[in-house]
């Protein structure tokens, strides 16, 4: 079945430090992948979305590529803010209807 | 245009007690799943709806329920809580039923704690 693999954290960065969170991801068919941020005490927001390979998804100076030759969808971030401390999770579209989570890594930044 | 609401925020209740949890998705949304988040477990699928019929289910134990209404406002119903059941629950809409292209948006969550 679909599954999911993040790197598990905590990563701590410096302010303005290049972020990059790793995922890796097992699919038949070819799902939507996805970032979910979610902030301490709140539910998940929508970071970005990519839909089929070779899509890159932005928002907010994330970036992540749909490598289908590598089954990969990296977090990347150029330069990361101490307002991104948050917990990130990858995901992608199950086939019965579910979104399936990676476990989550925890960016702490640092001013 | 508004997110996806949830309602309570936060619960605390006891052993052998039922709760009843709200979500209400995003208008034009049909679709609304539910998700566990545990510490231990981590994001887990409870099920979903569309047009007031649930489509998936994944795998929790009949204690837990759910329903939609004509509006598609769902609920969803834990009965005999157990310690285990003390989680962070998530409602998630979309316009259409999830299948592998859908985006899902996620309420700020329920906080449910069991004493």
């Amino acid at each position: 079945g679909n599954s999911v693999t993040q790197m598990e954290g905590p990563v701590t960065l410096s302010e303005e430090a290049f972020l990059t969170i790793n995922c890796t991801y097992t699919a038949t068919g070819y799902p939507s992948l996805f970032w979910y941020v979610q902030y301490p005490g709140e539910g998940l927001q929508l970071l970005l979305k990519a839909t089929k390979a070779d899509d890159k998804g932005s928002n907010k100076g994330f970036e992540a590529t749909y490598r289908k030759e590598t089954t990969s969808f990296h977090l990347e971030k150029g330069s990361v803010q101490v307002s991104d401390s948050a917990v990130y999770f990858c995901a992608l579209g199950g086939s019965q209807g579910n979104l399936i989570f990676g476990k989550g890594t925890k960016l702490s930044v640092k001013p | 245009k508004a997110g996806v609401t949830q309602t309570p925020r936060y619960l605390i209740k006891t052993r052998g007690q039922q709760v009843t949890l709200s979500c209400s998705p995003i208008s034009g949304h049909r679709s609304v799943s539910w998700y566990q988040q545990t510490p231990g477990q981590g994001l887990q699928f409870l099920f979903e709806y569309f047009s007031e019929t649930q489509r998936n289910k994944g795998n929790f134990p009949g204690r837990f329920s759910g329903r939609q209404f004509s509006n598609s406002r769902s609920e969803m119903n834990v009965s005999t809580l157990e310690l285990g059941d003390s989680a962070l629950y998530l409602c998630a809409s979309s316009v259409t039923p999830g299948h592998l292209k859908e985006t899902q948006y996620f309420g700020p969550g329920t906080r449910l704690l069991v004493l």
